[in-house]
């Protein structure tokens, strides 16, 4: 399958910074990517669907101010933290695809964020 | 809306011996669903995956899944569990069809024992 990339794996932070979140296509054109959000032994949850070139759609609850999102090429889209708090703290997980909904999403490693 | 139940939060198994694990969906219309799997540090991988074809759908890894309506279960069996089987496994709704937004049920950790 297709390979998809996060950096970094693992981020610690103080409360307050700001922490970025790289998820990379490695070899195909992501149109769509989407960005998950996964508590501990707990399932993932949406956080946001980013189109290439167009602006993120959030799902209900989540903060577009705080989990900014930008999906400016086809293979890289980024999700930064803004003053992040301690309950910020959790695994973020983005997924690509390619094309129509019909194509598979493909999963990255994921991004283990602490928040000191 | 769609959703879907993992009955079991934990599943353990011996080596060697079948693996059931079970989902029940909710979905107003003709839904796709899928198993994924997740190991410490990869990324989701897609085990299999129904959209209105066959009912009983096989995947990689000797994994298959049965689609029942009348039930409106997913579960997920192999015949015989292998160690390398032992992670997390999410049954997976899609929200409008296709691999659209991803609705995923709370996971089942499966342990197998020697």
């Amino acid at each position: 399958g297709a390979v998809v990339s996060q950096h970094p794996s693992r981020v610690i932070c103080k409360s307050g910074t700001s922490v970025k979140i790289e998820c990379r296509s490695l070899d195909f054109q992501a149109t769509t990517m989407f960005w998950y959000r996964q508590f501990p032994k707990k399932s993932l949850m949406l956080m946001a669907t980013s189109n290439e070139g167009s602006k993120a759609t959030y799902e209900q609850g989540v903060e577009k101010d705080k989990f900014l999102i930008n999906h400016a090429s086809l293979t890289l889209s980024t999700l930064t933290v803004t003053s992040a708090h301690p309950e910020d703290s959790s695994f973020y997980i983005c997924s690509a695809r390619a094309g129509t909904i019909n194509n598979e999403q493909f999963f990255g490693p994921g991004t283990r964020l602490t928040v000191l | 809306a769609q959703s879907v139940t993992q009955l079991d939060s934990h599943v353990s198994v011996s080596e060697g011996t079948p693996v059931l694990l079970r989902c029940n969906y909710s979905s107003s219309y003709s839904p796709s669903l899928f198993w994924y799997v997740q190991h410490p540090n990869k990324g989701l991988q897609l085990l299999l995956k129904y959209t209105s074809a066959a009912t009983l759908v096989k995947g990689i890894n000797g994994f298959e899944a049965e689609f029942k309506k009348s039930e409106t279960s997913f579960h997920l069996t192999k015949p015989s569990a292998h160690m390398s089987d032992a992670a997390e496994y999410f049954c997976v709704v899609s929200s409008s069809g296709g691999y659209n937004k991803l609705i995923f049920g709370a996971g089942t950790r499966l342990a197998v024992h020697p």
